[in-house]
């Protein structure tokens, strides 16, 4: 079967650095999406990496291992309006997304 | 301003009764998905459509209907067969490409009473 593992919640200080991560097992692989998304509201795009490496965006950068099925999430300098889910999603051989449950970070000033 | 409308933002409905969920856009964009969110779960695929009067079943799809008449607009039928209805309904777009950024509409939070 698929599936995508995540930890379902984490709590980091505000201004520090997190690291969320992302395990999955699917059949096939065209790529890897994170998205944020604050409660009650549409999940929005962060980033996508299909090469192994490091993708930086600012405050944000995601990283990915093809080989060990493995990918992060890395949020440096945090800020309170970073509290929200972290949704991690692999785009399967026939292109469908299968999503994780998510990771919802708390900030702590 | 281009974007992803769905309407209304929260529904509440009796059981046994159908409803139907708007969602529309003006992006231009080909294709079309309905998911729904449910507590603890990651996204659960319902209809996805690619191109006008075509739409596929996702994985959950049992007790909801869907049609694709117009590109702007995919409206999703939440059915009476529908066992457990009660979720955050969420719809999304993307372009022709395979492996394109989908988008999401502010998603409609339905509740049966």
């Amino acid at each position: 079967g698929q599936n995508i593992d995540q930890p379902t919640e984490m709590t980091a200080t505000e201004g520090a650095i997190v690291q969320i991560n992302c395990t999955y097992q699917t059949s096939g692989f065209n790529g890897l999406f994170w998205y944020q998304q604050h409660a009650g509201e549409a999940p929005t795009f962060l980033s996508y990496n299909v090469l192994d490496g490091l993708e930086e965006k600012g405050r944000f950068s995601s990283f990915l291992s093809r080989s060990k099925g493995y990918s992060y999430l890395l949020l440096k300098e945090l800020q309170m309006k970073d509290s929200a889910s972290y949704l991690c999603a692999v785009m399967d051989s026939n292109y469908q997304l299968i999503w994780g449950a998510g990771t919802k970070l708390i900030i702590k000033p | 301003d281009g974007g992803i409308t769905q309407s209304p933002k929260y529904l509440f409905r009796k059981e046994g009764q159908n409803v139907t969920l708007s969602c529309e856009q003006n992006l231009n964009h080909d294709a079309m998905y309905w998911y729904r969110q449910d507590p603890g779960q990651g996204l659960r695929l319902i209809y996805y459509s690619q191109i006008v009067n075509d739409f596929q079943k996702g994985d959950i799809a049992e007790g909801y209907s869907v049609s694709r008449e117009k590109k702007e607009s995919f409206p999703l039928t939440v059915t009476s067969a529908q066992k457990n209805p009660t979720a955050f309904y969420l719809c999304a777009s993307k372009t022709q490409g395979d492996a394109d950024t989908q988008y999401f509409g502010p998603g409609t939070r339905l509740t049966v009473l």
